[in-house]
């Protein structure tokens, strides 16, 4: 069965430092994997997706990650945190089950970013 | 760009009440879907239908029912109301050719209090 467990409840970085969110990953084939992003009072947006081609996946607003099938690892980084990066995360791994794809989601890291 | 509208942002109905929530999509997505969301427990998938008046139950079904008598329109109904029942409800769509390389498309919410 496929699951997926993000690391960290909460993530606290000051503006223009790096960004780390965590995501594990348990599949037993290839996997599709997401993240969306949740902003306050807002619907899931997309920001980056693997659907096996390259392992290094660039998504919207400067943040990307990287697949890594030894560890089952899909981390999301960004290089420099900005105030409107505050918002909530959630890593997603797609199951086909039927005549569609299953989202699977992690219980969220919120990231909070101070000046 | 694909638009997930869901009807209400706020609502507020007292225990036993019958509650209707709407979602209409406007990309003829075959896939629909509702969660509700939870803090800590990321999103849940209560129903989805993957075709005009077809629902196959997710994975927190009971307590809700849903209607999909056109393409475009999903509906989840609360058929009593219950204070557990408070949450922030999401819809989504996707096409079934093209979910596993991008995903789902999400409305804004729907936060729902029983009082």
């Amino acid at each position: 069965a496929q699951s997926v467990t993000q690391l960290d409840s909460h993530v606290s970085v000051s503006e223009g430092t790096p960004v780390l969110l965590r995501c594990n990953y348990s599949s037993s084939y290839s996997p599709s994997l997401f993240w969306y992003v949740q902003h306050p009072n807002k619907g899931l947006q997309l920001l980056l997706k693997y659907t096996s081609a390259a392992t290094l996946v660039k998504g919207i607003n400067g943040f990307e990650a990287e697949f890594k099938k030894s560890e089952t690892s899909f981390h999301l980084t960004k290089p420099s945190a900005h105030m409107s990066d505050a918002a909530e995360y959630f890593c997603v791994v797609s199951s086909p089950s039927g005549g569609y794809n299953k989202l699977i989601f992690g219980a969220g890291t919120r990231l909070a970013v101070h000046p | 760009d694909v638009k997930v509208t869901q009807s209400s942002r706020y609502l507020v109905k007292r225990t036993g009440e019958k509650v209707f929530l709407e979602c209409v999509q406007d990309m003829d997505h075959e896939n629909m879907f509702w969660y509700r969301q939870d803090p800590g427990l990321g999103l849940r998938l209560i129903y989805f239908s993957y075709d005009v008046k077809m629902k196959e139950k997710g994975d927190i079904p009971e307590g809700y029912s849903v209607s999909r008598e056109k393409k475009e329109r999903f509906s989840l109904i609360l058929e009593s109301a219950s204070t557990n029942q408070t949450s922030m409800y999401l819809c989504a769509s996707s096409s079934v050719y093209r979910d596993r390389d991008y995903g789902y498309t999400f409305g804004s919410g729907t936060r729902l209090t029983v009082v």
